[in-house]
């Protein structure tokens, strides 16, 4: 149980374009979403945190217009990168906790890696 | 807010011995102490966490302990085949924090053969 999916798995885009990526929790449903950006050999930087059906929780520094956050549902959350650029590509992680489970649990999805050529 | 220093930044050992990797935490409030296991091109998965109400736990070769005194944790893997060799991370998470968990900056353990 508790498997989060990922969709796409790799992307690569040109500079200027959008790109919308999808985090699934496919055995539960998933009150709370996190997505991360995580540089190589770097730890995982928190982008934002959102709750179904509010506006998602960006922290400090991160651009609330340019990574848009939807978490319509409690097994889909997306993340858009409006206008990329090269120093956005990156590798995306999104991670779901269940209320239901306690504030404890956080599963990981596999990532998404973003090339912006 | 919470901030959690971890070491070693790298860990070389060989196929059968132990490894150890330590990781301290400042908020007191913290108590959920999760360790994750990242491979290459892959997201971080759960391998084991601990609550601050106990101060071991085990999985087979993976062990967990921790010290609420002196706020550190640590990971104990015996045994160690090459599949191991991955990213660990640890992360501490409570209350003051919405439980939202701080990670670690990682330790690459690399099992020779």
């Amino acid at each position: 149980g508790a498997v989060v999916s990922q969709h796409p798995s790799w992307v690569i885009c040109k500079s200027g374009t959008s790109v919308k990526i999808e985090c699934r929790s496919l055995d539960f449903q998933a009150t709370t979403m996190f997505w991360y950006r995580q540089f190589p050999k770097q730890s995982l930087m928190l982008m934002a945190t959102s709750n179904e059906g509010s506006k998602a929780t960006y922290e400090q520094g991160v651009e609330k217009d340019k990574f848009l956050i939807n978490h319509a549902s409690l097994t889909l959350s997306t993340l858009t990168v409006t206008s990329a650029h090269p120093e956005d590509s990156s590798f995306y992680i999104c991670s779901a906790r269940s209320l239901g489970q306690g504030p404890y649990e956080q599963y990981f999805g596999p990532g998404t890696r973003l090339t912006v050529t | 807010g919470e901030n959690v220093e971890q070491h070693p930044s790298t860990l070389s050992v060989q196929e059968g011995d132990s490894a150890v990797i330590k990781c301290t935490y400042s908020d007191s409030a913290s108590n959920y102490f999760p360790w994750y296991k990242q491979e290459l091109g892959k997201g971080p998965q759960l391998i084991i966490d601990i609550r601050s109400n106990v101060g071991e736990k085990k999985d087979q070769r993976i062990a967990v302990t921790l010290n609420k005194t002196a706020k550190h944790f640590s990971l104990h893997i015996t045994e160690t085949q090459p599949e191991d060799s991955a990213v660990y991370f640890c992360a501490a998470s409570g209350p003051g924090g919405s439980y939202i968990p701080t990670f670690g900056r990682g330790t690459s353990l690399i099992v020779h053969p």
